[in-house]
């Protein structure tokens, strides 16, 4: 079976600092993975995601993530935070082998806070 | 476009009566999803359609049902609400299961 852990519950930064938010997976082969976002009274927006290839993949407003094999994570960052920025981030796996059966598994969420 | 439409945005409910709420996409997507959310937690899986075959998840199986009369179209059917479903829901669909899932912008249903 699948999961995902994100082991921080809440984050501050300061608005232009730089971010870093953890996801840890645990899969019997390598999943699909995601970051979405919800801001406060919305849905959930997709930020990124990786499904194979070069590692480090790009996303919306100046996001990225590393996805790394060998630590079993899929951590978020990015170089810059904007107040904006403050929001719910989670981080969902999925099996590449798709079928009926397949669907997203959900971290608890890291609440984002920036600080101006 | 990757726009899910969802209605109503928000919804009153007395305890024992029903709610439906409409989920449309216009992306073509063969897969949609309908989620609970409640405030600090995951988003919880309560059912999908997979083209015309739905999969309800064991623990909600008997509490939600959906109907899926064409492929943009999808609804989520509470039989009799209880305070315990207040929560937001949320529509989603894929371009296939496991892929990546475009949300709506919610349903917020408050039950007293």
């Amino acid at each position: 079976a699948q999961s995902v852990t994100q082991p921080d519950a809440r984050v501050t930064v300061s608005e232009g600092a730089s971010l870093q938010l953890r996801c840890k997976y645990s899969s019997s082969v390598t999943p699909y993975l995601f970051w979405y976002v919800q801001y406060p009274r919305q849905g959930l927006q997709l930020l990124l995601k990786y499904y194979s290839g070069d590692p480090v993949v790009q996303g919306v407003n100046g996001f990225e993530a590393e996805f790394s094999k060998s630590n079993s994570s899929f951590h978020l960052r990015k170089a810059s935070v904007h107040w904006s920025d403050s929001a719910v981030y989670f981080c969902a796996v999925s099996s590449p082998y798709g079928g009926s059966g397949n669907k997203l598994i959900f971290g608890t969420g890291t609440l984002l806070s920036v600080k101006p | 476009d990757t726009t899910v439409k969802q209605n109503p945005r928000y919804k009153l409910a007395r305890v024992g009566k029903p709610v439906n709420l409409i989920c449309s996409q216009t992306m073509n997507h063969d897969t949609m999803y309908w989620y609970q959310k409640k405030p600090n937690q995951a988003p919880k899986l309560l059912l999908f359609y997979y083209d015309k075959i739905l999969n309800r998840e064991a623990d909600t199986f008997e509490k939600f049902q959906s109907s899926r009369p064409n492929n943009s179209f999808c609804s989520l059917y509470i039989g009799s609400a209880g305070l315990e479903y207040s929560a937001m829901y949320l529509c989603a669909s894929s371009p296939g299961t496991g892929y990546e899932q475009y949300f709506g912008p919610g349903t917020r249903l408050t039950v007293l």
